[in-house]
């Protein structure tokens, strides 16, 4: 079974641009959440998508938004990038029945 | 406030040379403990979930425990390719994990 997928792996942005990431979960999962990876602050939630639906979020500002499409496949979109934007950003898919969770390979972004 | 805070921030082992690594929580309506390996420029890669107090999870060299306010893995004769960051992350729910700063552990031949 293939794993969590995202793309780009790789992007480099300037200030003000905005961006967009996409994930592909595992087969069968519905569930879809976003992180931001930073040296400074580790690993944060951004937001949780089930079934097209946000059913969580975490302390990010507006900028911040998603989705998820109907095949559960979601996009994050970051606008006016800002240099702090600089992340490694990584999906995650939720596995309900053995309550495990899937991270994808991550996407760098450098915001310069 | 919620949360998760490991130690050591880093450790240097001999290969054969069993530790553990400690991760303790405030963290609330916690439903269970994730454990997570990470590679340098990788996404984390799931070990084990732990739900209640008292439960113990193996994998290979590796064994994760908890208790109602922390959870430790054990590396028993740790290898090289043990070399990685662990981190731990409290799981409230709606797939809401809220993670430590982890622990990067160097297993020297």
């Amino acid at each position: 079974k293939a794993g969590v997928t995202q793309t780009p792996r790789y992007l480099i942005k300037t200030r003000g641009q905005q961006v967009t990431l996409s994930c592909s979960p595992i087969s069968g999962h519905r569930s879809v959440s976003w992180y931001q990876q930073t040296p400074g602050q580790g690993l944060q939630f951004l937001f949780e998508y089930f079934s097209e639906t946000q059913r969580n979020k975490g302390n990010f500002p507006g900028r911040f938004s998603g989705r998820q499409f109907s095949n559960s496949r979601s996009e994050m979109n970051v606008s006016t990038l800002e240099l702090g934007d600089s992340a490694l950003y990584l999906c995650a898919s939720f596995n309900p029945g053995y309550q495990e969770q899937y991270f994808g390979p991550g996407t760098r972004l450098t915001v310069t | 406030e919620d949360q998760v805070t490991q130690s050591p921030e880093a450790l240097r082992l001999q290969e054969g040379e069993s530790s553990s690594l400690n991760c303790s929580y405030t963290v609330s309506g916690l439903r269970g403990l994730f454990w997570y390996r990470q590679d340098p420029g990788k996404g984390p890669e799931f070990l084990f979930t732990l739900y209640s107090a008292g439960e113990e999870k193996e994998k290979e060299r590796l064994k994760a425990t908890l208790t109602k306010k922390e959870s430790f893995l054990h590396i028993t004769a740790p290898k090289p390719e043990d070399s990685a960051t662990y981190l731990c992350a409290g799981f409230q729910g709606a797939q809401k994990l809220v993670f430590g700063q982890g622990t990067r552990l160097t297993i020297n031949p």
